[in-house]
């Protein structure tokens, strides 16, 4: 079965600091990881996504970060605020799949003042 | 206002009945998904449509059907055969054409609880 493996299940940071979590994935087909995040009762919103073809992408305090000998990637929340605390999710998928999404199992964030 | 919706926000049932969870986008994709998300395991894809008239099952379909009558509505139904309904439901969309992947939009969710 097809997998993505999220590191740590629950983080704690404090304000100001860098928020990093990662995932691994098994299937080299996958073409597109996105990461979501999503609050307590809501669904998850789309944060950041990259394609194969880059190494990085930053948009704001969010970067992922891409490798694709290791089959890992990672987001990186710079400068972290009480209000980013939620539970992340990183996923994949590939177009010829139907464009099913394979999600990790969820990593909670906490920031702390 | 563009997005999707789903409806109610809670449901619940009595153990041995049939549910019915509503998902209605108003973003013109061709694409839609039920996923379902229990605490620890991420959300696991139920059923998906990428276009009207035709669903194939994802992960989990067992004990759950849908349809795909028009292209802004999804329905998923929870029948009485799925051992543990209990559960956050997750509807999602993309517009889904050919061989590239586009982003997934979620809705607000449908809490379930069946007793």
């Amino acid at each position: 079965q097809q997998q993505v493996k999220q590191s740590p299940q629950s983080l704690i940071v404090q304000k100001g600091g860098i928020s990093i979590i990662n995932c691994a994935y098994e299937n080299t087909a996958f073409d597109y990881f996105p990461w979501y995040q999503q609050f307590p009762g809501k669904g998850p919103a789309l944060l950041i996504a990259i394609r194969p073809d880059v190494s990085e992408k930053k948009e704001g305090r969010f970067t992922i970060s891409f490798n694709k000998s290791a089959k890992q990637f990672s987001l990186h929340i710079m400068d972290s605020q009480p209000g980013d605390s939620a539970t992340y999710f990183c996923a994949a998928s590939t177009a010829g799949g139907g464009n099913k999404l394979t999600f990790g199992t969820g990593t909670q964030l906490k920031v702390e003042l | 206002d563009g997005g999707i919706t789903q409806s109610p926000k809670y449901l619940f049932r009595k153990e041995g009945q049939n549910v019915t969870l509503s998902c209605e986008q108003n973003l013109n994709h061709d694409a839609m998904y039920w996923y379902r998300q229990d605490p620890g395991q991420g959300l696991r894809l139920i059923y998906y449509s990428q276009i009207v008239n035709d669903f194939q099952k994802g992960d989990i379909a067992e004990g759950y059907s849908v349809s795909r009558e028009k292209k802004e509505s999804f329905p998923l139904t929870v029948t009485s055969a799925q051992k543990n309904p209990t559960a956050f439901y997750l509807c999602a969309s993309s517009i889904g054409k050919g061989q590239v992947v586009y982003e997934q939009y979620f809705g607000p969710g449908t809490r379930l609880t069946v007793t």
